[in-house]
């Protein structure tokens, strides 16, 4: 299997422009989760679904921030406007089931200026 | 909400050193995950556990969970050049099926 794959692997953007990052988990992968990682906060989780439903996404820190898994293989994660706060790395991961281990995708660099 | 912490926040040592981090939840865990993530890299499983009091070992890394599954930790012995990179610890969140990471140990290795 080719991991968990995520797109762009960078991206810089102007403040105020839309932002949409991508997400293929590994096949067979009841759960999707996204995170963002920064120096200060370290990981956080954004949002997760289960069997492409959302289940929590208390974690989304604004009203701009939203994301779908329209089907098993793909999920987007959508900023806008950006904002330069949101600057980070935002990772995807995908278990199996339910406390099985999370496999990461290796990220998307966002710079928003 | 659950809290992870883990100290020191950052490690230097010389090759060949010992090193260990730990790491307390402010709740009981039902198990917990380790990962490391190599400079410019994605966090990478290691292992999980599971039971009170567990032991187990790769290679030269020790990890152990603790008697009230509130805290654990992860001993790496003589460290080499390669096990540079930051390590986390990451239990269930109460109640959501999502991973809380702590802050990650950062290991810094000198020649």
């Amino acid at each position: 299997d080719a991991g968990v794959i995520q797109s762009p692997r960078h991206e810089v953007t102007e403040m105020g422009q839309e932002v949409t990052l991508r997400c293929k988990p590994i096949s067979g992968h009841d759960y999707l989760f996204w995170y963002r990682q920064t120096m200060m906060r370290g990981l956080e989780l954004l949002i997760y679904f289960n069997n492409n439903v959302p289940i929590d996404d208390s974690g989304m820190p604004e009203d701009r921030f939203s994301a779908k898994m329209p089907n098993a293989s793909f999920s987007t994660l959508k900023i806008q406007p950006s904002e330069p706060r949101d600057s980070a790395v935002y990772f995807c991961a995908s278990s199996l089931v339910r406390d099985s281990p999370l496999h990461f995708g290796n990220g998307t660099r966002l710079t928003v200026t | 909400g659950q809290q992870v912490m883990q100290i020191p926040q950052y490690q230097h040592v010389q090759e060949g050193e010992d090193f260990t981090t730990y790491c307390n939840s402010s709740t009981t865990l039902s198990n917990i995950q380790w990962y490391k993530q190599r400079p410019g890299g994605h966090p990478v499983f290691l292992i999980q556990l599971v039971k009170s009091g567990e032991v187990k070992k790769q290679k030269r890394l020790t990890f152990q969970f603790g008697e009230a599954k509130k805290n654990s930790s992860l001993h790496i012995t003589a460290t080499q050049t390669t096990d540079v990179g930051t390590y986390f610890c990451a239990g269930p969140g109460g109640g959501a099926d999502g991973l809380t990471f702590g802050k990650g140990t950062h290991l810094i290795i000198q020649p």
